[in-house]
């Protein structure tokens, strides 16, 4: 069965630089929801869309942006880079209208912030 | 007080015995709650769904519900090293937010 595709699965950037983080939704799958989760921590929930609406907000910075594209498939915007930001960023999908909202995770991408 | 509360562990079990991993949640109204696995350096992986009160079973796993209570609890039978990973809880209360635990660390000892 198709899964959660997010890319790139690792990315080093430097202090201040911007990176841009890509998640593929499983098809048919109506809501996307990012994760920043960082070393013994659990997954801190940033922000979701459903049908490519903005549907709830979490602990995000401002630094940081997302959007749900046509085809469904999310970006996560990320600017000015700070050390803090270095941790593992999932992508979950799931199927909301009419259904228990499992979420399914991708792989994830570890952002590495030098 | 977090939203959702599970003992961070280390919990060690032998080989083939029962390993009890315990959830609290503190929203009454929450409706949906979810067992992932994850190992680490990788993600989360749903292993058990559970929305009505008392036992949901899956192979060697059994997902425990009591609302009254606000608890939900995961037993896995025949323990295996390879269930060795971290055990997270979270918990919807309809919408889009769901709400993740801590996690409990389980070590399964050969």
């Amino acid at each position: 069965a198709a899964g959660v595709i997010q890319s790139p699965r690792h990315l080093i950037k430097e202090k201040r630089e911007t990176a841009t983080l890509k998640c593929y939704p499983i098809p048919r799958h109506d809501t996307v929801y990012w994760y920043q989760q960082g070393p013994g921590q659990d997954p801190q929930f940033l922000i979701s869309f459903y049908e490519k609406m903005q549907s709830d907000k979490g602990s995000i910075p401002d630094r940081f942006s997302a959007q749900q594209f046509s085809d469904y498939h999310s970006e996560l915007n990320m600017s000015s880079l700070e050390l803090g930001d270095s941790a593992l960023y999932f992508c979950a999908s799931s199927l909301l209208a009419g259904g228990p909202n499992e979420q399914f995770f991708g792989p994830g991408t570890r952002l590495t912030v030098l | 007080q977090k939203e959702v509360e599970q003992n961070s562990g280390p919990l060690s079990v032998p080989e083939g015995a029962i390993a009890s991993l315990n959830c609290t949640y503190s929203d009454r109204v929450s409706q949906s709650f979810f067992w992932y696995r994850q190992y680490s350096g990788k993600s989360p992986e749903l292993i058990m769904s559970i929305y009505s009160n008392g036992d949901k079973e899956d192979g060697r796993f059994t997902a425990q519900l009591n609302k009254a209570s606000q608890y939900v609890s995961l037993l896995i039978r025949d323990s295996q090293p390879s269930d060795s990973a971290t055990y997270l809880c979270a918990v919807n209360s309809g919408g889009f937010k769901t709400i993740f635990g801590a996690g409990t660390r389980l070590f399964v000892k050969a």
